[in-house]
């Protein structure tokens, strides 16, 4: 199992707002380690979608966002869009050394 | 453009071994910390292991440690990863990455198009 807790799905219709939870420990999110996030989509490789919590690089539309309280973090995607279908990852950094995943949240656009 | 190709990949018996490679293009290499990341199929991501950009600090998950060894070439701008005693479970879709800063605070924001390692008789 997954350091890093994630619900295994979320929906919404198009235009709605989502949020994608990401549950870790005092070792990890909760040590101050930085949270990022990753969209893949089908038969692809991961794309960084926010880096250090709450940050996005150049390109990702600002629909989406991310947060940090204590032990966990969260994505928010505004607007849904039938392309936001995919799978999202949050990823930190723990104590023990390691880099730690999320399990992955599929996301279905209705 | 920034570039990261990966090789390597095949079908291997269990206990054999394999070396993967990853080349970098369109930026500085060795400035950049480099990891690998393993995807079993229909599965989720897996952290295998990272350098720093000198090569000086790695680090590996417990799945891997003592059979797999990360390293880079710097003035070829290539990261590789020697994989012995490989299992099963090993079998996966391998992936270069490219950190944008630290580990310890910036994802991967540059990502090779995978590798597949299947482990079977």
């Amino acid at each position: 199992q997954s350091v890093l807790t994630q619900p295994p799905s979320v929906s919404g219709a198009p235009g709605q707002r989502v949020t994608i939870s990401c549950s870790g420990s005092s070792s990890s999110i909760g040590a101050g380690y930085g949270v990022n996030w990753y969209q893949q989509l089908p038969g692809t490789a991961p794309k960084l979608l926010i880096f250090g919590d709450s940050n996005r690089p150049s390109g990702v539309p600002d629909r989406f966002s991310g947060s940090k309280s204590g032990t966990s973090a969260s994505l928010a995607i505004t607007g849904l869009q039938a392309e936001d279908e995919a799978d999202y990852y949050c990823q930190s950094y723990d104590s023990s050394l390691s880099v730690v995943f999320g399990g992955g949240t599929k996301l279905t656009v209705l | 453009q920034v570039q990261l190709v990966e090789s390597g990949g095949g079908l291997v018996k269990p206990g054999g071994s394999l070396r993967l490679s990853c080349a970098a293009s369109g930026f500085t290499f060795s400035d950049y910390y480099m990891s690998w990341i393993r995807q079993t199929p229909g599965k989720g991501l897996e952290w295998v292991s990272h350098i720093s950009g000198s090569g000086s600090s790695i680090n590996y998950a417990d799945s891997v440690k003592g059979r797999f060894t990360i390293s880079r070439d710097n003035a070829k701008n290539s990261l590789y990863l020697q994989m012995n005693s490989l299992r099963a479970e090993d079998t996966a879709v391998y992936y270069c990455a490219s950190y944008s800063g630290s580990p310890h605070w910036d994802g991967m924001d540059v990502w090779g198009q995978g590798t597949t390692v299947t482990v079977s008789s």
